[in-house]
Parts: C-alpha cells; structure tokens; sequence
C-alpha cells in the first residue's frame, strides 16, 4: 500500500526558511525510475508544481521559484524534503508531495496535503 | 513553455445531463504525458485520467477523455451528484516538465 505524508512547521514568518518533509511508504526511490513531486495550492486557487527528485538523485525546478527552491532525499528513511527560503505572505499554501513513476510521468499517489501560513 | 488553458472554468450540470470540458495546450503536446485529476473541497487531488484517456482504478465508465495535439477533453456520459468537484489537467513537458491547467469547477444545477 502507498501512502505519502507532509509534514511542516504550520506558521512561519516572512523572510524565514520553510522546511517540509514527505514521508511515504509503499515504495522506495532506490527504485529505478521513481521520482516524488512537490506541489502546492493556495487557498481557493489552482495547483502549482514547486519541484521534483528522481530515484537518481536527479532535481528539476519551477523556474519562477527556482532561486529559493532546494529538494532533497534520504532514501535510508523514505523521506524527500523541501526547502522554501525568503517565504512571503503568497507563499501561504496546502503543500502535497506526490509519487511519480516514470511510465507516464503521472502523480498516481498523493499525501493529504500540510497548510502552511506565513504570518507576521 | 507551455500553457494549459482549461474551459469553461466554472460549470453546472444537471444529474443524467453529459458533461464537457476542455484543456488546451498552446503547443502541441504529448497524448501519453496529459492527465486529468479530481479535487474535491478539502482532500488532496486523485489522479482521474492518464495519458488522456485511461481511467484510474476505480474510476467509473461515465468519465472518458480523449484529445491530441493541443486539444484535450474529459466528458461525463451522465452526470452523477458524486461527480461534482474541480478538474485539473496536467502535464508533463520537456521544459519546465510540469504544467496544470487552471481548473473547471463542476457543479451541480
């Protein structure tokens, strides 16, 4: 059974460091082929693709947020992390982490999402 | 970079009524990387559609998709009061490798 799972830090504040882990389950990303995503949805708004890290260590990034963006794994634990500098008030989000096989680059398994608030 | 451009972008339907929307991508694209996904108001979204036309497990036989190039769709054959929530299309490109279109919201009327 695959599962995923986010955890955050819930509140933060502008200029801080956003840190969010995705624990998952069900599968590992020593497998060839494997990759997780991260993706975020601001409250009443669409989804937004942030980055992903392939079972080869292999990182792409949102280009619009790449400056600020650092993605990175540890498959000993099956956990992939996300790394958020200089948050600001629109980076106010539910932050899902999803498995994506290579076969059809489809996210096929979701987390249930952490909100996170950036507040002063 | 491509663009994925979904219509209308809030709908209603009656139950039984066949359901249409679309996603049009501004380049031509790959049928086998465009997908479809169902958000329902406070759960994460569950892949619905891949590759344009296959159903997810467990998804019904009302839902369907099809499309090539830049043209996509995902009809409902007849809609069922289960089906409303907002669909996503997705894709995954050379650069940057993921794009959503912006989501029709499907209501019931």
């Amino acid at each position: 059974q695959v599962t995923l799972k986010e955890s955050g830090p819930g509140i933060l504040q502008p200029s801080q460091t956003l840190s969010l882990t995705c624990s998952f389950s069900g599968f590992s990303l020593n497998t060839s082929s494997m990759c997780v995503v991260w993706i975020r949805q601001p409250s009443g708004k669409g989804l937004e693709w942030l980055a992903h890290i392939w079972w080869d260590d292999d990182k792409r990034y949102n280009p619009a947020l790449k400056s600020r963006l650092t993605i990175s794994k540890d498959t000993s634990s099956n956990q992939v992390f996300l790394k958020i500098a200089s948050v600001d008030t629109a980076d106010t989000a539910t932050y899902y982490c999803a498995r994506m096989p290579y076969d059809y680059y489809v996210m096929d398994y979701w987390g249930q999402g952490t909100s996170v608030t950036v507040s002063s | 970079q491509i663009v994925l451009t979904q219509s209308p972008a809030i709908m209603s339907a009656s139950l039984g009524e066949r359901v249409t929307m679309t996603c049009t991508a501004s380049s031509s694209v790959s049928s086998s990387y465009l997908h479809w996904y169902q958000q329902k108001p406070g759960s994460s979204p569950k892949l619905w559609i891949y590759s344009t036309s296959n159903l997810a497990s467990g998804v019904p036989a009302r839902f369907s998709g099809s499309g090539s190039g830049t043209s996509y769709s995902l009809t409902i054959s007849s809609m069922e009061a289960e089906d409303a929530a907002t669909y996503y299309c997705h894709l995954y490109h050379r650069s940057p490798p993921m794009t959503f279109g912006g989501g029709t919201k499907l209501e019931i009327k």
